[in-house]
């Protein structure tokens, strides 16, 4: 699994709230990435991050912020949540010794209600 | 018209059976992996191809480059095997651009 955890895995909000969803690895990855997995859609990437303060926008980026303050964390950031960001959330790294190959997070399911 | 196409959506078929499953893409790409996704959610990368085939238990992945084709088969299928398996290509020259197929769904009966 590469060292990734998400948390928290499960979150119910209400619309309007802000949501903050963390991924953490420990094997000192350069490349992170927070997808979302929807019905009907391919995994879809939200933003990714090449380093320490150092992120850019994905394809379905609007809604959504992000933050890499050290290399560990990666955090994504609903600032103000839609039932329309109802998904599942996975994030991911690009594996160091293995530049092909990215290995997910477990997922964090998120509920707006 | 999606970049990367996966056939079937969904398949089902008897334990012991031959499975194959499709891939194909309309851009230019510097590899293509494929992924499975268990019942439970998580993620896990099975291959990556540049070219040619990749043999892993009772896994096989082959691509054709100039097709733009890629096959996943699984070889005396067992119910363990059920999942949604996912076929991603990375872009060439944009190593951040990673597109994802759909997904196919195999249930396989016992």
């Amino acid at each position: 699994d590469a060292g990734i955890t998400q948390s928290p895995r499960h979150k119910v909000t209400e619309t309007g709230t802000p949501v903050t969803l963390r991924c953490h690895q420990t094997e000192n990855h350069r490349y992170m990435y927070w997808y979302r997995q929807d019905p009907g859609h391919g995994l879809r990437l939200i933003h990714y991050s090449y380093g320490v303060k150092d992120t850019d926008k994905g394809e379905v980026s609007d809604g959504y912020s992000v933050s890499r303050s050290k290399t560990e964390d990666f955090l994504l950031t609903l600032e103000s949540a839609t039932s329309s960001q109802t998904s599942v959330y996975f994030c991911a790294i690009k594996s160091s010794a293995n530049q092909e190959t990215q290995y997910f997070g477990p997922g964090t399911r998120l509920l707006v209600l | 018209k999606n970049e990367v196409e996966q056939s079937p959506q969904n398949l089902t078929a008897q334990e012991g059976e031959f499975i194959t499953i499709n891939c194909s893409y309309s851009v230019g790409i510097s590899a293509l992996h494929w992924l499975q996704q268990h019942p439970g959610g998580g993620i896990v990368s099975l291959f990556m191809l540049s070219s040619g085939k990749k043999k892993h238990g009772r896994l096989i992945a082959t691509i054709n480059i100039q097709e733009k084709h890629s096959s996943l088969h699984i070889t005396a299928s067992h119910p363990r095997d059920s999942a949604v398996y996912i076929c991603a290509v990375r872009l060439m020259n944009r190593d951040d651009k990673i597109i994802f197929g759909k997904g196919t769904r195999l249930h396989i009966l016992p």
